[in-house]
């Protein structure tokens, strides 16, 4: 057990429809991560909250939004959501920054969605 | 653009057998953390290395860092069946805004 929980762990949706994805970090640690994985893109970082301030984007989809709240939990919101957006969506989470050095993540088990 | 490439993409072998995966790039890392991710799980860091040339054991497997901060592999001796599993290699960048580079991964069947 990582300690980092995501739910829910399915959710299936049509094409057009909007979902938030919710995790909690592990306890003590500052930092999100949220990365999408699909068998052809391998894992793919979207974006990095540190103690409630972005810090860090990759490869997020004008569509897709994330914050993290003041309790650290964060939410990763898809909106008009297309068939290529099935896969799924990883949470992980460190101690520190991050931006000097590269800790370990500890990740979650993830949430799988499906875009009928 | 950093890369990092994982080869074999795919590895099928039998229960006591060794073997050895890559994970290659152009670019220098500053660390290389490898994760094995379980179906259904999320990836679990299995080690960091940080310092050219290092080797670093746990139980049967071994993992080296290459001279040149470019590459790494991982060494599996006498594989079981608990070790299948996709074997994830992430690059860390070096200097500010430090981020994380991921292989696609090389998926390990052992076969009993």
């Amino acid at each position: 057990d990582s300690g980092v929980t995501q739910t829910p762990k399915h959710l299936i949706t049509a094409t057009g429809q909007r979902v938030t994805l919710r995790c909690s970090p592990r306890s003590g640690d500052l930092s999100v991560y949220w990365y999408q994985q699909s068998l052809d893109q391998g894992l793919q970082f979207l974006i990095h909250y540190y103690n409630g301030e972005e810090r860090a984007k990759g490869n997020i989809l004008e569509r897709f939004s994330a914050q993290q709240f003041p309790d650290l939990h964060s939410e990763l919101n898809l909106s008009s959501l297309e068939l290529g957006d099935s896969a799924l969506y990883f949470c992980a989470s460190s101690v520190g920054t991050g931006l000097y050095s590269n800790q370990p993540q500890h990740f979650g088990d993830g949430t799988r969605l499906s875009i009928l | 653009t950093q890369l990092l490439k994982q080869s074999p993409q795919f590895l099928s072998i039998q229960e006591g057998e060794n073997l050895t995966v890559y994970c290659n790039s152009s670019s220098v890392f500053s660390s290389l953390q490898w994760y094995r991710q379980e179906p259904g799980e999320g990836p679990v860091l299995l080690v960091t290395v940080v310092t050219g040339g290092e080797v670093k054991k746990l139980k049967r497997l071994t993992f080296q860092f290459g001279d040149a901060r470019k590459d790494s592999s991982l060494h599996i001796t006498a594989a079981q069946t608990g070790d299948t599993g996709l074997y994830l290699c992430a690059g860390g960048t070096a200097g500010n805004n430090r981020k994380l580079i991921w292989g696609l991964g090389t998926s390990l069947a052992v076969n009993p």
